[in-house]
């Protein structure tokens, strides 16, 4: 068990509706980070944020956006889902925001969307 | 554009035996190193990391080896073992953090 917790374990909905997905970091940790991982494709990293604030971004759709609350846990929303969005999403935690830190990973959520 | 290549999709090696993972990378600009690997219905769990100032970690069964000048990476586990079977995933961390599309280990017994 890593210490991060996400939610739902699996989620499946229609195209063109909106979803979200909820990270719990380990304690401590101030980063939160949020992958993708398509069907025979490595884990694209989305975004990370830092002690609620975006810290660095990457292939993330403009449909999707992401955010850190006060409490440290985050919330990923996908929005106009359409089927090429079906795929796991893990969250990550870190101590810091460096290079050097250690990811632990959440146990991610399956989305599938029909 | 692929910048972190793990071009072994699967690798089946005896248990006992030495297990090679191999990743090549293209942008000279990372300068961080991971190994991750990931058993099925669980995310990814770190393994060994290395930065771009050395050219080998080693950590129990476990080393990598980074060779700059040829962009390219390995993991190495001695002796393999059968809980060693899953899917490994090697990152290089620049400005963002790449993965690679993994490679499936296979420990035969």
């Amino acid at each position: 068990d890593s210490g991060v917790t996400q939610t739902p374990k699996h989620l499946i909905t229609a195209t063109g509706q909106r979803v979200t997905l909820r990270c719990s970091p380990r304690s401590g940790d101030l980063s939160v980070y949020w992958y993708q991982q398509s069907l025979d494709q490595g884990l694209q990293f989305l975004i990370q944020y830092y002690n609620g604030e975006e810290r660095a971004k990457g292939n993330i759709l403009e449909r999707f956006s992401a955010q850190q609350f006060p409490d440290l846990h985050s919330e990923l929303n996908l929005s106009s889902l359409e089927l090429g969005d079906s795929a796991l999403y893990f969250c990550a935690s870190s101590v810091g925001g460096v290079r050097a830190d250690t990811q632990y990973f959440g146990p991610g959520t399956r989305l599938t969307v029909l | 554009d692929q910048q972190v290549k793990q071009n072994s999709p699967s690798l089946s090696v005896q248990e006992g035996r030495i297990s090679i993972l191999n990743c090549d990378y293209t942008n000279s600009m990372f300068d961080y190193f991971l190994w991750y690997k990931k058993y099925p219905a669980e995310g990814p769990t770190f393994l060994i990391s290395i930065s771009s100032i050395k050219d080998k970690n080693e950590d129990g069964r476990f080393t990598v080896f980074l060779n700059k000048s040829a962009k390219h990476l390995s993991l190495h586990i001695v002796p393999s073992q059968p809980g060693d079977s899953a899917v490994y995933f090697c990152a290089a961390n620049g400005v963002k953090i790449i993965f690679g599309k993994g490679t499936r280990l296979h420990i035969l017994p």
